[in-house]
């Protein structure tokens, strides 16, 4: 059973360009979150996600950054006109069930802006 | 506000040499607690899960209690392969689904 499986590991962007960020779940999860971690910072939710359904998007900034979970195929982490401080690893991690229910993370998507 | 907060920040301790990493919380209504696992360029690796105050979770070296305000992760005889950045995480009833993290314990085991 395949873990977590995010793509890319590492994305460059130059300042203005977009990222999108790939992620599939672990096979019959439904759940998924986005979390950001910057150097020595600890992981900030950004978004939590069912299949074609936004849930809690209260740690997503207003603009510039979009999820979304279709009913086939991954979720998308899409940040428009990035920006220096947009640099961080973001991590997805996928659950079977929503509450009370541990998570599972990826590997992370290291995004670098120049 | 609700707040979770993990001491020490950094820890080096013999290869054999026992200790506990430490968890507080204040939130309204816990909904569960998780402990990870964090290695340098990787993401968190699920450990423990723990519900209810009095819970305890064992793996291998490590085992998790849980309280009504803190949790501990007690490492015994630890090895220099458990070095890793060890994140504490809530979900708490206000908060929903979502996972609430510390900013973890670096553990150096030093053989």
């Amino acid at each position: 059973n395949a873990g977590v499986m995010q793509n890319p590991r590492h994305l460059v962007r130059r300042r203005g360009q977009e990222a999108r960020l790939r992620c599939s779940p672990m096979k019959g999860h439904s759940h998924v979150y986005w979390y950001r971690q910057l150097p020595e910072e600890g992981l900030k939710f950004m978004v939590y996600l069912q299949k074609e359904n936004i849930i809690d998007e209260s740690g997503m900034p207003k603009e510039r950054f979009s999820a979304e979970f279709p009913k086939e195929g991954p979720s998308i982490l899409r940040i428009q006109q990035v920006v220096r401080g947009d640099s961080a690893a973001y991590f997805c991690a996928s659950s079977r069930n929503g509450g009370r229910t541990e998570a599972f993370f990826g590997q992370g998507t290291r995004l670098t802006v120049v | 506000e609700d707040q979770v907060t993990q001491s020490p920040e950094a820890l080096r301790l013999q290869e054999g040499e026992s200790s506990s990493l430490n968890c507080s919380y204040t939130v309204s209504g816990l909904r569960g607690l998780f402990w990870y696992r964090q290695d340098p360029g990787k993401g968190p690796e699920f450990l423990f899960t723990l519900y209810s105050a009095g819970e305890e979770k064992e793996k291998e070296r490590l085992k998790a209690t849980l309280t009504k305000k803190e949790s501990f992760l007690h490492i015994t005889a630890p090895k220099p392969e458990d070095s890793a950045t060890y994140l504490c995480a809530v979900q708490a009833v206000n908060t929903g689904n979502q996972f609430y993290f510390g900013t973890g314990t670096s553990l150096t085991v030093i053989p």
